[in-house]
């Protein structure tokens, strides 16, 4: 049973430049939902997509973006990065609306440097 | 909203020494408790569940229950390996979790 994927593991970008990551749920799963892990910190909810829209968002700016595919893996965009967006990045799936399920499974991340 | 209070760390331990990591919430509702824990360099892992008031969870020898009258959800092992050195989140469920800050747990042999 194949787990939740990321990729890139490992990014290095400078400002101003711009970043997709990418997901692949847990098979059987068709939530994703995108984590972002500063240094020494828990994570924080970006938002989350449920048949190919986002249906709920946590506090960043419209310079984080998404999209999921109908094959239910997921994308997450970051424009005109700044420093302050160097972290680990978590995707997560569940099936949450669909089931009531709240568990949700978490891929390696990428981890993200911004110079 | 919903949010966690987990104990701060770092916490240094002996091999089979006893672990308690405290975590407090504070929800609407009766959403499903958490625990994770992240291993160096890599993303993080159920550790455990509960879904209900009253609830125990357990996985690895690691125990936390669900107690709605003190709002807490404490992680218990009775006895540590050097394996068991990571960080641990307490999160509360929902639509999205919410995580406390971690606790890093350091084991020496």
């Amino acid at each position: 049973d194949a787990g939740v994927t990321q990729s890139p593991t490992h990014l290095i970008k400078t400002r101003g430049q711009q970043v997709t990551l990418r997901c692949s749920p847990k098979s059987g799963h068709d939530t994703v939902s995108w984590y972002q892990q500063a240094l020494g910190q828990g994570p924080q909810f970006i938002f989350q997509y449920y048949e190919e829209e986002e249906r709920q968002r946590g506090n960043f700016p419209d310079r984080f973006s998404g999209h999921q595919f109908p094959n239910y893996s997921s994308e997450l965009n970051v424009n005109a990065l700044l420093l302050g967006d160097s972290a680990l990045y978590l995707c997560a799936s569940s099936l949450y609306p669909t089931s009531g399920e709240e568990t949700q499974y978490f891929g390696p991340g990428t981890r993200l440097l911004v110079l | 909203g919903n949010s966690v209070t987990q104990m701060e760390g770092p916490v240094t331990l002996s091999e089979e020494a006893f672990l308690t990591i405290n975590c407090t919430y504070t929800a609407t509702g009766y959403p499903s408790l958490f625990w994770y824990v992240q291993y160096p360099g890599e993303g993080l892992q159920l550790l455990l569940k509960a879904t209900k008031a009253d609830d125990k969870g357990s996985n690895k020898g690691f125990e936390a229950t669900y107690r709605k009258e003190t709002t807490s959800f404490h992680l218990e092992k009775g006895s540590v390996q050097v394996s068991d050195s990571a960080v641990y989140f307490c999160a509360l469920g929902g639509y999205k979790l919410s995580f406390g800050a971690g606790t890093t747990v350091t084991v020496r042999a």
